[in-house]
């Protein structure tokens, strides 16, 4: 079946500006996460969500980050007021029932730059 | 919390020899040890993961081995192929997130 799909593939912004990358989650999962990747780095966890709920936000950086996930499907994460430091590929992943042992399947990510 | 160390950095093979990538993680509390393969431009692909009940688990070419007791868990490839060349991250769990390590450039030259 259809994996995780990430939208949009690259988005480019200037430094101050507000984006959006969106998140679409295997059909059927209800765990979603989400984590940034920088250059050379492995992946960092940012925020997990069970069902409609953020069950851990505990990886977010700043208040400039914020994700929702409001009919337990679909995913948004919003970053305001850009800053250079946040160009890195953000990378969404989904599980079954989030619990310990439950394996995360990643989509391909969007790559962010921030001029 | 949780830190998962890796090694080496990178690791250049020939074609048809093993490659082994090593981690560490400290949380004893970890339970499940996942391994990535991440080729270039595309999101990780889980190839292999071992929970904390096994010792070892192989599937075909590659093969995990868990020794909690060291807190270690490590990668074999053998027979290694050139569409093997990636980047390897190995990953522990023990509450909500992956805890990923920095990750191993495979290299095989044919």
């Amino acid at each position: 079946g259809a994996g995780v799909s990430q939208t949009p593939s690259n988005k480019v912004t200037e430094k101050g500006k507000y984006v959006e990358l969106r998140c679409d989650p295997i059909s059927g999962h209800t765990a979603l996460y989400w984590y940034r990747q920088s250059l050379g780095q492995g992946p960092e966890f940012l925020i997990y969500f069970q069902g409609t709920g953020a069950a851990d936000d505990s990886g977010l950086p700043n208040d400039r980050f914020f994700a929702v996930r409001p009919e337990g499907s679909v995913s948004t994460l919003k970053i305001q007021r850009t800053e250079r430091g946040d160009s890195a590929v953000y990378l969404c992943a989904s599980s079954l029932m989030g619990n310990r042992a439950d394996t995360q399947y990643f989509g391909p990510g969007t790559r962010l730059t921030v001029l | 919390g949780e830190n998962v160390e890796q090694h080496p950095s990178t690791l250049s093979v020939q074609e048809g020899d093993s490659a082994v990538i090593k981690c560490t993680y400290s949380d004893s509390a970890s339970n499940y040890f996942p391994w990535y393969k991440q080729e270039l431009g595309k999101g990780p692909q889980l190839i292999i993961d071992i929970r904390s009940n096994v010792g070892e688990k192989k599937d075909q070419r590659i093969a995990v081995t868990l020794n909690k007791t060291a807190k270690h868990f490590s990668l074999h490839i053998t027979e290694t192929q050139p569409e093997d060349s990636a980047v390897y991250f190995c990953a522990a769990r023990a509450g909500t997130a992956l805890i990923f390590g920095k990750g191993t450039t495979l290299s095989v030259s044919s």
